[in-house]
């Protein structure tokens, strides 16, 4: 069975304090890892997929590397727009490919 | 990124009643549908998986004569509740994708409540 496991459940940072959210997680057989963004009341936003260890990716002051066990999102120098659930997913190269979700992190950013 | 949208986007209905939710792709042409349910501070649970023209798979533990969902083009998916009842209310999600090598991409969520 798929799992994913994100640490911390919860961040409260200062603004401009950097910090990095974690992704950890089992599949079999990975055929992408994802990252989103959503804000209370909301659907989740897409941000990032990553394909292979090794792999980066970033958007603004966020950015998502992978290895073969976990995931990182780095944030840089985050503003209070950034506070939002941070939510991670892998999906298997089997099956219907479904997203199989983590609980997620919520940022708090204060200025 | 490509849109997809839901609607209502709330709705607060009686016990017993029956509510549908909308799930649209409206750039995109929606290969896979896929339907969430959220408690609160909680992951998004998979409903069902639902493809064009086709039935929806459920989830284990998920009641697919509760939970009607039909998707009967590329673009357009719904989903009903029926018989609704207090502890079916919750935020429920839809997403969709183009196909199995693209990402998936969600609607802004139904918050659900019966009373």
């Amino acid at each position: 069975e798929d799992q994913v496991t994100q640490s911390p459940e919860a961040l409260r940072l200062q603004e401009g304090e950097s910090s990095s959210l974690n992704c950890s997680y089992t599949v079999s057989g990975l055929r992408g890892l994802f990252w989103y963004r959503q804000d209370p009341g909301k659907g989740p936003e897409f941000l990032f997929t990553l394909y292979s260890a090794g792999e980066e990716k970033e958007k603004e002051r966020l950015k998502a590397t992978l290895t073969k066990k976990e995931s990182f999102l780095h944030i840089t120098a985050p503003k209070p727009e950034d506070s939002a659930t941070y939510l991670c997913a892998v999906q298997a190269r089997s099956g219907y490919s479904t997203l199989t979700f983590g609980k997620g992190t919520m940022l708090l950013v204060s200025p | 990124g490509a849109v997809v949208s839901q609607h209502p986007s709330w709705v607060i209905c009686k016990s017993g009643t029956s509510v549908k939710i909308e799930c649209r792709s409206l750039d995109f042409q929606a290969t896979t549908m896929f339907w969430y349910r959220q408690f609160p501070k909680q992951s998004l649970m998979l409903m069902a998986t639902s493809n064009e023209g086709s039935k929806a798979t459920y989830e284990q533990g998920v009641e697919k004569d509760k939970f009607l969902i039909n998707h009967a083009s590329l673009t357009l998916s719904t989903l009903t509740v029926t018989s609704a009842h207090p502890e079916d209310s919750s935020f429920y999600i839809c997403s969709a994708r183009g196909d199995m090598n693209t990402e998936a991409f969600f609607g802004q969520g139904t918050r659900l409540t019966v009373v």
